[in-house]
């Protein structure tokens, strides 16, 4: 079975601080993306990566950087942690370049920034 | 403009019955495939089903069916003899072209069973 975890299920950081989400898969995956979850909003993508140190924007990047050293971590950085930033963040992975690859979700992290 | 498009925010069925949940997509790519997710209240994205644009047949997967009409762009998910675990909120995405382009993701459907 494929397994993504994620750091912390819940989080409370204060404006300004800078917040490390980490996530791990165990399958050897080559992509790994984040998104965040509003109510009402869907998910949202904010960064992905299809490759070691390689990372490509999403819809929604502003406020946030990422980091992918190793293939089976994916970082998502808040460098100053804002209110607006309170939200659910999802990541995922998936095998390859077929177009038949389910994206496998982590179990979420709830951000609330103070 | 919206790629996906889940047009009923919330509905309820009764125990044991089907209900269909709707999504519309907009692509130009005549390579792309739909998903469907369910996400329990615990949080955790949950892959049920997926659809290719070639696919000649509707996919199944147990008591989960999918409505795909090409012409129309719709992607229905069949959720057949309704059950109280299958309360939750449900996902409509797709990926246009190849396997490492992200999912883009609907608002997604509140699916409430009463017993």
């Amino acid at each position: 079975d494929v397994k993504v975890t994620q750091s912390s299920r819940y989080l409370v950081k204060r404006t300004g601080e800078k917040v490390f989400l980490e996530c791990v898969q165990d399958m050897d995956h080559e992509n790994m993306f984040w998104y965040r979850q509003d109510p009402g909003l869907g998910l949202r993508l904010i960064y992905f990566s299809y490759d070691v140190k390689m990372k490509e924007k999403g819809d929604i990047p502003e406020g946030y950087s990422v980091s992918r050293e190793k293939k089976e971590r994916f970082s998502l950085i808040l460098e100053s942690a804002s209110t607006n930033q309170t939200s659910m963040y999802l990541c995922a992975s998936s095998l390859g370049q077929a177009s038949t690859d389910t994206q496998y979700f982590g179990p979420g992290t709830r951000l609330t920034v103070l | 403009a919206q790629k996906i498009t889940q047009t009923q925010p919330g509905m309820f069925v009764q125990e044991k019955e089907a209900v269909t949940l709707d999504c519309t997509y907009d692509t130009s790519d005549p390579s792309y495939g739909l998903f469907w997710y369910k996400q329990p209240s615990s949080g955790e994205m949950i892959f049920l089903i997926y659809q290719g644009s070639y696919d000649q047949q509707n996919a199944t997967e147990g008591r989960y069916s999918l409505n795909f009409q090409k012409a129309r762009k719709s992607a229905n998910l069949v959720i057949s003899a309704s059950q109280l675990g299958d309360s939750a909120m449900y996902f409509c995405a797709m990926r246009e072209g190849r396997g490492n382009t992200p999912l883009v993701f609907g608002k997604g459907t509140r699916l409430s069973v009463i017993a």
